[in-house]
């Protein structure tokens, strides 16, 4: 299967423990953008990557959240001195970066809190 | 991004076609209209897109008013596994905006058998 893969599909962790989620992207494509949902609410756009540079964040992504992208491949996202407000699905999802540029979303990872 | 307006909830009988609406009466001209759709506790998966003209793929067909304000979208012969959150999305092509995309609530579709 060559679609955006995310690891580990579930992390359940201690509130003030950090965790780091894994995002590996279709290949050959250039963007690569994280997302968040809570429940009953739809995703919610936190960073992308052009290659391995940032190019946009959110105001939700505070500075607990660190997002890398460093060869340009797969991304990780760490969120430090995690909260129960933190427990939520973080989707990656993976875009040519060119034309209409569809994004494409892989599995996500669920964060609980406890 | 143009915010979207769907129903909260759809029900359809299996086997019919389900049509699910979605108004976007502030698009502008150079936006896209998406829809994608989440099955329970999964990723969100793209479905199709379009910016003017009628679209169809192996999934659904897109119809879009001719004053682009309003699209339809159509899954002909509903299945169980069609059920599930759908997403209207409108968008700016890349480089004329901001590139993260604006999910509303969707409209929970639901397939009775």
């Amino acid at each position: 299967d060559t679609g955006v893969s995310q690891d580990p599909r579930h992390k359940i962790t201690k509130r003030g423990q950090n965790v780091t989620f894994r995002c590996d992207p279709i290949s050959e494509h250039n963007r690569l953008y994280w997302y968040r949902q809570t429940l009953g609410q739809g995703p919610e756009f936190l960073t992308y990557f052009q290659n391995e540079a940032q190019l946009e964040k959110s105001r939700l992504l505070s500075d607990r959240f660190s997002a890398e992208r460093p060869k340009g491949s797969f991304s990780t996202l760490e969120i430090q001195r995690t909260e129960q407000g933190d427990s939520a699905m973080y989707l990656c999802a993976s875009s040519l970066g060119r034309g209409t540029d569809t994004q494409y979303f892989g599995p996500g990872t669920r964060l609980t809190v406890l | 991004d143009a915010k979207t307006t769907q129903p909260p909830s759809m029900d359809c009988a299996e086997g019919r076609a389900a049509n699910l609406p979605c108004n976007h009466s502030t698009i502008s001209g150079n936006e896209y209209v998406y829809w994608y759709r989440q099955i329970h506790s999964q990723g969100p998966q793209y479905i199709i897109h379009g910016l003017k003209n009628n679209e169809t793929n192996e999934m659904a067909s897109l119809i879009i008013t001719e004053d682009r304000k309003s699209s339809t979208l159509i899954l002909p012969h509903a299945t169980l596994r069609d059920t599930a959150v759908y997403y209207c999305i409108v968008r700016v092509a890349i480089g004329g905006g901001a590139d993260g995309l604006t999910f509303g609530k969707g409209t929970h579709l639901i397939i009775q058998p």
